[in-house]
């Protein structure tokens, strides 16, 4: 069975700090996203990660990911309120156009 | 243009009505997903259409019927559902995996599904 887990789920955080979140998944894959939802909205393409060793930054938010480790990590620079969001990293499986999210991390940003 | 629309966005339903959702995307993706999300979880797949054949369907039940009438349409037609089937539907679309390495898929708002 496919997990794809997120840690931590819940993350409060003062402006100005940096963070890490971490995405593990179990099963074989070489694409990984990232997405941001606001409350009640849908969800924001942030990063395409397509293969091992991928970096890709914007803003205060870079990710990577670490295909042999099963891991991709989105790291947070000097946190803002703005980014206050919950942010999903999504796997795709090799298999087929199957597209799996991880448990997600609530991150609220307190000023 | 990397919008995909759904519509509606809001909708009440009683649990013997028939109703369908709608999603379109003109993007040129030729693999368009449904998923459901309920409050404060992560978006959960439902069906996955590949050039437009049901490639993936997630053991959903039967009141949930998926359709793909061209590559630019995805329909979700709902009937006898259930309280417990109230939750966003998110319909999403990607390039086939065949044919490209990023199949980063984009997102429409979403429809707002009451079942009473």
């Amino acid at each position: 069975e496919l997990k794809v887990e997120q840690n931590p789920l819940f993350l409060s955080m003062q402006e100005g700090k940096n963070y890490t979140i971490y995405c593990n998944y179990s099963t074989t894959s070489d694409r990984l996203y990232w997405y941001r939802q606001d409350p009640g909205k849908s969800l924001e393409s942030l990063f395409v990660l397509l293969s091992n060793g991928a970096v890709k930054q914007e803003g205060r938010l870079m990710a990577s990911l670490d295909t042999k480790a099963r891991l991709s990590t989105l790291h947070i620079t000097a946190a803002v309120h703005d980014l206050s969001a919950t942010y999903f990293c999504a796997v795709d499986i090799r298999a087929g156009n199957q597209f799996y999210f991880g448990t997600g991390t609530s991150l609220t940003v307190i000023p | 243009d990397t919008e995909v629309t759904q519509t509606p966005k809001h909708l009440v339903m009683g649990m013997t009505n028939k109703k369908s959702l709608k999603c379109e995307q003109h993007m040129g993706h030729r693999a368009m997903y449904w998923y459901k999300q309920k409050a404060k979880k992560p978006p959960e797949l439902m069906f996955v259409y590949s050039y437009e054949k049901l490639s993936i369907n997630e053991s959903v039940p039967s009141r949930f019927s998926p359709e793909c009438p061209n590559s630019s349409l995805l329909n979700l037609h709902l009937h006898a559902l259930q309280p417990e089937d109230s939750a966003l539907y998110l319909c999403a679309s990607s390039q086939d995996r065949r044919g490209t390495a990023n199949t980063e898929a984009f997102f429409g708002q979403g429809t707002r599904l009451t079942v009473v």
